[in-house]
């Protein structure tokens, strides 16, 4: 079975702050990938990265950067130097190659940035 | 602009009446998913549909129902045999494949009561 699990159930920072939001997986599958989604208040998930099993580079984007440890099956998200906008609701989620084509998704984090 | 519709953004019914969800798409994805969000928790799938005619069960699709008649449009209907209805939908599309990812549209939020 596959899950994931986001143990920070809710994280309040003020702007400016750096914040790291956890995501741990389990898979039995070899190959896999692992997506991050925003949720913002309007409700609409947006689609933020991919990244599959055997690329474990981290990357940047702007503010935003991922860590991927598959030693620890971990896919850890920060956002550098916070901003109100960022507030929302963050899922990390993964996706097998066997079975169904669906994504299993973690309970969320929400996020609040304070001016 | 291409995208996701999902209409109406609210919806409001009585019990035991059926209700059907509509989305559409202009991605020309192949894929299309519906999910269901209850509050304080994450997504599950309801129904998925790889191609058009043919569709199949997700975690959850019981008291549910789809139709894939078209590649632009994956209709679900919530049944009166769904026993805790009220909840935000989400439909997705992707390009099909489990390296892609998937856009979802603004999402429906139904209550009954």
């Amino acid at each position: 079975a596959q899950k994931v699990t986001q143990a920070q159930t809710e994280i309040s920072v003020v702007e400016k702050e750096d914040v790291t939001l956890d995501c741990v997986y389990e898979t039995r599958d070899t190959t896999y990938y692992l997506f991050w989604y925003k949720q913002p208040p309007s409700g609409e998930l947006v689609f933020l990265i991919r990244r599959n099993s055997f690329d474990e580079q981290n990357e940047i984007s702007g503010r935003y950067s991922w860590n991927f440890q598959k030693s620890t099956s971990s896919f850890n998200f920060t956002i550098t130097a916070s901003q109100v906008v960022d507030s929302a609701v963050y899922f990390c989620a993964l996706r097998g190659i066997q079975g169904a084509q669906k994504l299993v998704f973690g309970q969320g984090t929400r996020l609040t940035i304070n001016p | 602009d291409g995208g996701i519709t999902q209409s109406p953004k609210y919806l409001f019914r009585k019990e035991g009446q059926n209700v059907t969800l509509s989305c559409e798409q202009n991605l020309n994805h192949d894929a299309m998913y519906w999910y269901r969000q209850d509050p304080g928790q994450g997504l599950r799938l309801i129904y998925y549909s790889q191609i058009v005619n043919d569709f199949q069960k997700g975690d959850i699709a019981e008291g549910y129902s789809v139709s894939r008649e078209k590649k632009e449009s994956f209709p679900l209907t919530v049944t009166s045999a769904q026993k805790n209805p009220t909840a935000f939908y989400l439909c997705a599309s992707g390009s099909g494949g489990s390296s892609n990812e998937q856009y979802f549209g603004p999402g429906t939020r139904l209550t009954v009561t």
